[in-house]
């Protein structure tokens, strides 16, 4: 079966531009996450969305929004871009919304904002 | 407020000899989860292994442990029989069970390199 896909790999973009980052989760899994990684830290959570519904944001300004579809696919948009958004976005999926759902994750997309 | 410390930045490991990652947490909470992922250069997080609060024995999973001291709260990942493609970052991580969301806190991580 084929694990997390995220596209793009790679994004250069100028700041102020708007950026949309895309995710496909494991097949039969109903929940999906961003997280943002800046170099040198750990992940950072940024959004879960469980059957197309918001179940938890990170603490991150309103520049940045997602949403997840029918086929539980999801899309995380970041607005009006800055230097610090500069980051590896990783997307995991889980079978479940809590509890026991242990959390898969894709290659991620490295986003560099000059 | 959750949070998750690893202390060592980095660590080295002769090949095929075991390695201790060191992971402490910090909550309130009864019920939480801990988990483990490694993160080589490509960028991907592998999940290694988890552990339950309520667990009464320590996870193994393969060439993995995790020594799961709830009391010490420390959750420290043993690597067996280390391989040279063990070398890359690992990050443990912790999960609240009470909140019904799936989010993970991360720590800062710790590079382990295995010498040949």
């Amino acid at each position: 079966d084929a694990g997390v896909t995220q596209s793009p790999t790679h994004l250069i973009k100028t700041r102020g531009q708007q950026v949309t980052l895309r995710c496909s989760p494991i097949s039969g899994h109903k929940s999906v996450s961003w997280y943002q990684q800046v170099l040198g830290q750990g992940p950072q959570f940024i959004f879960q969305y469980y059957e197309k519904e918001e179940r938890g944001r990170g603490n991150f300004p309103d520049r940045f929004s997602a949403r997840q579809f029918p086929n539980y696919s999801s899309e995380l948009n970041v607005n009006a871009l800055l230097l610090g958004d500069s980051a590896l976005y990783l997307c995991a999926s889980s079978y479940l919304a809590g509890g026991q759902g242990t959390q898969y994750f894709g290659p991620g997309t490295r986003l560099t904002v000059l | 407020a959750q949070k998750i410390t690893q202390t060592q930045p980095g660590m080295f490991v002769q090949e095929k000899e075991a390695v201790t990652l060191d992971c402490t947490y910090d909550t309130s909470d009864p019920s939480y989860g801990l988990f483990w992922y490694k993160q080589p250069s490509s960028g991907e997080m592998i999940f290694l292994i988890y552990q339950g609060s309520y667990d009464q024995q320590n996870a193994t999973e393969g060439r993995y442990s995790l020594n799961f001291q709830k009391a010490r709260k420390s959750a420290n990942l043993v690597i067996s029989a280390s391989q040279l493609g063990d070398s890359a970052m690992y990050f443990c991580a912790m999960r609240d069970d009470q909140t019904g969301a799936n989010n993970l806190f991360f720590g800062t991580g710790t590079r382990l390199t295995v010498i040949p």
